[in-house]
């Protein structure tokens, strides 16, 4: 079983619907993100956690809420969707590997709107 | 100015040759660290290898190194004896400041690396 997964994988959804994509782990990390990815631009971070209590905005995260609800699950909610929001969305979890925080990523949810 | 360039939108590599993907990277940090991730066409994106900035040596894992030039702030990706699952989308991402407790990662746009049987 994957260590970090995302449902669901893929959504269709229109404009002004509020959609919200989950992330569960299994890897036991206090550490949790959420980014998104749009051709040509990478990845950018749209929140962060630390862990239950502490939960931070990171680059683009206007439009975005999340919810962290336990240390293994982090979901990000979309309360209006628009067009623009098409992207694919990660959820990432970190742990110290090698001397250095690295940040491990869930398989991906591709949303659309329409 | 753009903290990661990736300056190669796509590279053509034939089966078994070595590959150099360039990464330069823009930050007055003295403690920063840089990562390379590997995504597949099924879309994941997978952790290759680390750099810390005051690393003394090139990182490396199997067939993954780093050529980690500071003065020069670039970071590239080298794969020696290339293979077709290695076909995928490359991003090379910083994390400024130090090692523990900084979690902002800054990605670059990518570069598609393609392996020609």
């Amino acid at each position: 079983d994957a260590d970090v997964t995302q449902t669901p994988r893929n959504r269709i959804t229109k404009t002004g619907k509020r959609i919200m994509l989950e992330c569960s782990q299994t890897k036991g990390h206090d550490r949790m993100y959420w980014y998104r990815q749009d051709p040509g631009l990478g990845l950018r971070l749209i929140y962060y956690s630390f862990d239950v209590k502490d939960i931070n905005k990171g680059e683009i995260s206007d439009g975005y809420s999340v919810s962290r609800q336990a240390q293994a699950k982090f979901s990000l909610s979309l309360e209006s969707a628009i067009p623009n929001q098409t992207a694919l969305y990660f959820c990432a979890t970190s742990a110290r590997v090698g001397g250095t925080d690295t940040q491990y990523f869930g398989p991906g949810t591709r949303l659309t709107v329409l | 100015a753009q903290k990661i360039t990736q300056t190669q939108p796509g590279m053509f590599v034939q089966e078994k040759e070595a590959v150099t993907l360039d990464c330069t990277y823009d930050t007055s940090d003295p403690s920063y660290g840089l990562f390379w991730y590997k995504q597949p066409s099924s879309g994941e994106m997978i952790f290759l290898i680390y750099q810390g900035s005051y690393d003394q040596q090139n990182a490396t894992e199997g067939r993954y190194s780093l050529n980690f030039q500071k003065a020069r702030k670039s970071a590239n990706l080298v794969i020696s004896a290339s293979q077709l699952g290695d076909s995928a989308m490359y991003f090379c991402a910083m994390r400024e400041g130090p090692n523990f407790g900084n979690e902002k990662l800054t990605f670059g746009t990518g570069t598609r690396l393609t392996i020609i049987p």
